[in-house]
């Protein structure tokens, strides 16, 4: 399978823990991109790397989030002192594009976290 | 403000039937428009792209349009089947900055027997 990859598919974490959440893109995608999604919600923007640069954040990311692509192929996505609001679906998306233009998003199947 | 409005928030119908979702748009400039289906508990999906000079676009079943002129754009499902029941995503691609595809909150769509 070629597509964009998540790990873990489910979270189950404690109010104040730390997580962590991988993606990996396409492999010849140059742009990725955070979303985070909660019931009944479309898709909301949280940060896009490209390579290995982030070049925008949402105000949604708080300092508990940090994302990396250290290597401009996966991601992570770490979330520190989990809150229960945290609990949502995360989003990847890759894309292959220039410094220009929207080209399609390729969706991973998501990371599902639950914070009790 | 850059916004995209989906209408209706869902809809129920019988499989067989024929079906159209709204999305209305202020995003400017304008790039493309997509729909997107989404599956529960998974990704979306693209289904289709225009772009400002296309009107139409059709994949399989699924027919999107665009008028630019008004920032309207709807999906339309013929012939409904039971797999179509997802919640159907239109994104606009636009604005100024490195990032910018404004999401809309989606349609949910179940198709019953």
């Amino acid at each position: 399978d070629t597509g964009v990859s998540q790990n873990p598919r489910h979270k189950i974490t404690k109010r104040g823990q730390n997580v962590t959440f991988r993606c990996d893109p396409i492999s010849e995608h140059n742009r990725l991109y955070w979303y985070r999604q909660t019931l009944g919600q479309g898709p909301e923007f949280l940060t896009y790397f490209q390579n290995e640069a982030q070049l925008e954040k949402s105000r949604l990311l708080s300092d508990r989030f940090s994302a990396e692509r250290p290597k401009g192929s996966f991601s992570t996505l770490e979330i520190q002192r989990t809150e229960q609001g945290d609990s949502a679906m995360y989003l990847c998306a890759s894309s292959l594009g220039g410094t220009s233009g929207r080209p399609q998003q390729f969706f991973g199947p998501g990371t599902r976290l639950t914070v009790l | 403000k850059n916004q995209v409005e989906q209408s209706p928030q869902s809809l129920i119908i019988l499989e067989g039937k024929n079906c159209t979702l709204q999305c209305n748009y202020t995003v400017s400039p304008f790039s493309n428009l997509r729909w997107y289906k989404q599956d529960t508990g998974r990704g979306p999906v693209s289904l289709t792209i225009m772009t400002f000079s296309e009107n139409t676009k059709s994949n399989g079943r699924y027919t999107a349009t665009l008028d630019a002129d008004t920032k309207q754009s709807s999906l339309h499902i013929t012939a409904s089947q039971l797999s179509d029941s997802a919640s159907y995503i239109c994104v606009v691609s636009g604005g100024s900055g490195t990032y910018k595809y404004i999401f809309g909150t989606g349609t949910r769509l179940k198709v019953l027997a």
